[in-house]
């Protein structure tokens, strides 16, 4: 069974950081991988989706990294602002699916002026 | 732009009763989604709707019941609330399925069983 498990759960750092954040799966079968963005109080919108053939996106000041292999995804936030502080969560889509996602728990990111 | 938009907002059930969650999109997307969101723990799929007409069952449907109104709504049912559905509960939408589609969620309904 698939497990996505996202360390630390919460992390906070000065502004104009730049930080990582981390996203390990058990199971290699994928066809993607995305990141979200979780804001208190309200949905969640997708950041960046990387296909299993992928290594990388970028997006901006995000960039997302996939090692399928190894079944790990990092999520790296260049310069850091305060309005960077939310919950990041990633999801992956398992091969044989095209409707499921696996979660992880997010880890809650704050950005200190 | 509304997107995908969900009512009520914040509720709060007596063990027993009923209500249904609405959800409704204006991307014209064939797909639909509810989601629950607990502490400390990834989205789980409840139920999903491929497209207008079909609906399926995701990780946890026990306790819950769909309705895929129209290609527009799709609704959320809880016939007997439990403590254990308190929860908040998301409705997202894609085009066709996650081939590399982008899901987009509401805001959240906030659900409180007592």
């Amino acid at each position: 069974k698939q497990e996505v498990t996202q360390i630390p759960a919460a992390l906070s750092v000065p502004e104009g950081e730049n930080l990582v954040l981390n996203c390990s799966f058990t199971d290699s079968a994928i066809y993607n991988l995305q990141w979200f963005r979780q804001d208190p109080g309200k949905g969640l919108t997708s950041l960046l989706l990387i296909q299993s053939s992928q290594r990388e996106q970028t997006s901006g000041r995000l960039n997302a990294s996939l090692d399928k292999s190894s079944g790990r995804s990092t999520l790296y936030i260049a310069a850091s602002q305060p309005g960077d502080s939310a919950t990041y969560l990633c999801a992956v889509r398992p091969e044989d699916s095209n409707y499921q996602l696996i979660w992880g728990a997010g880890t809650k990111l704050i950005i200190k002026p | 732009n509304a997107g995908v938009t969900q009512t009520p907002k914040f509720q709060v059930l007596k063990t027993g009763q009923s209500m249904t969650l609405q959800c409704a999109q204006d991307m014209n997307h064939n797909s639909m989604y509810w989601y629950r969101q607990d502490p400390g723990m990834g989205l789980r799929l409840i139920y999903y709707s491929a497209s207008e007409g079909t609906t399926d069952k995701g990780e946890v449907p026990n306790g819950y019941n769909v309705s895929r109104l129209n290609k527009r709504e799709f609704s959320l049912r809880l016939e007997s609330a439990a403590p254990s559905q308190t929860s908040v509960y998301f409705c997202a939408s894609s085009e066709q399925g996650l081939w590399g589609n982008t899901i987009y969620f509401g805001e959240g309904s906030w659900l409180t069983v007592v």
